[in-house]
């Protein structure tokens, strides 16, 4: 499968730890998205990279933080984590601006 | 403000009935909207974007800027139509995608 992966599928971790969630992208994607969907607020934009800069912010919390690596890969990093976090949290990526591919997704819980 | 509204949480539909499921948004200039569904279980895929006015799997869209609306529909809905459908629309920097909160459709026979 060529397409956007994520790993791990599942999270469950207490409250006030730290997780971290990667996505590798499509071949020859440069760029990754990070989305939060959460019951209440839907479908959110985080963050994106392009090749491994920094392009966008969306509503990430500080307790958050990305990073885009040489092999274009990325990982989100979430701490201090709360019973709020709770969420999926999908990766996407895509050619500049061109159409963005989604991955299945973490189920990151929060006891 | 860049948003997307679709009003309707859940769109309840018999087989082979017409289908619209709404979304506005609010935008200056020219939008560039999606329609994205996610099947149980698997993850979001495209189905539509207006800017290429193609038909998939039966549905179509039409930008109705005075309105500011982007209604997906099809005609004749089937059982394998049933799914969380989200409108989304590039945000002004060309980036990120900024999307509705979600309709499901539900087509029972």
């Amino acid at each position: 499968d060529s397409g956007v992966t994520q790993t791990p599928k599942h999270l469950i971790t207490a409250t006030g730890q730290r997780v971290t969630l990667r996505c590798s992208p499509r071949s020859g994607d440069l760029s990754v998205y990070w989305y939060q969907q959460s019951l209440d607020q839907g479908l959110q934009f985080l963050i994106q990279y392009y090749n491994g800069e920094e392009r966008a912010k969306g509503n990430i919390l500080e307790r958050f933080s990305a990073q885009q690596f040489p092999d274009l890969h990325s990982e989100l990093n979430l701490s201090s984590l709360e019973l709020g976090d709770s969420a999926l949290y999908f990766c996407a990526s895509s050619p500049w601006r061109g159409e963005q591919f989604f991955g299945p997704g973490t189920r990151l819980t929060v006891l | 403000a860049q948003r997307v509204t679709q009003p309707e949480k859940l769109l309840s539909v018999f087989k082979g009935a017409p289908v619209e499921l709404k979304c506005n948004y609010s935008y200056s200039g020219s939008p560039e909207l999606f329609w994205y569904v996610q099947y149980s279980r698997q993850r979001l895929q495209l189905l539509l974007r207006h800017i290429s006015r193609e038909s998939i799997k039966g549905f179509t869209a039409d930008l109705n800027k005075g309105e500011t609306s982007f209604h997906l529909k099809k005609p004749f809905a089937q059982e394998e139509d049933s799914a969380m459908y989200y409108c989304a629309l590039r945000n002004q920097a060309g980036t990120a995608l900024i999307f509705g909160k979600g309709t499901t459709l539900s087509v029972s026979s």
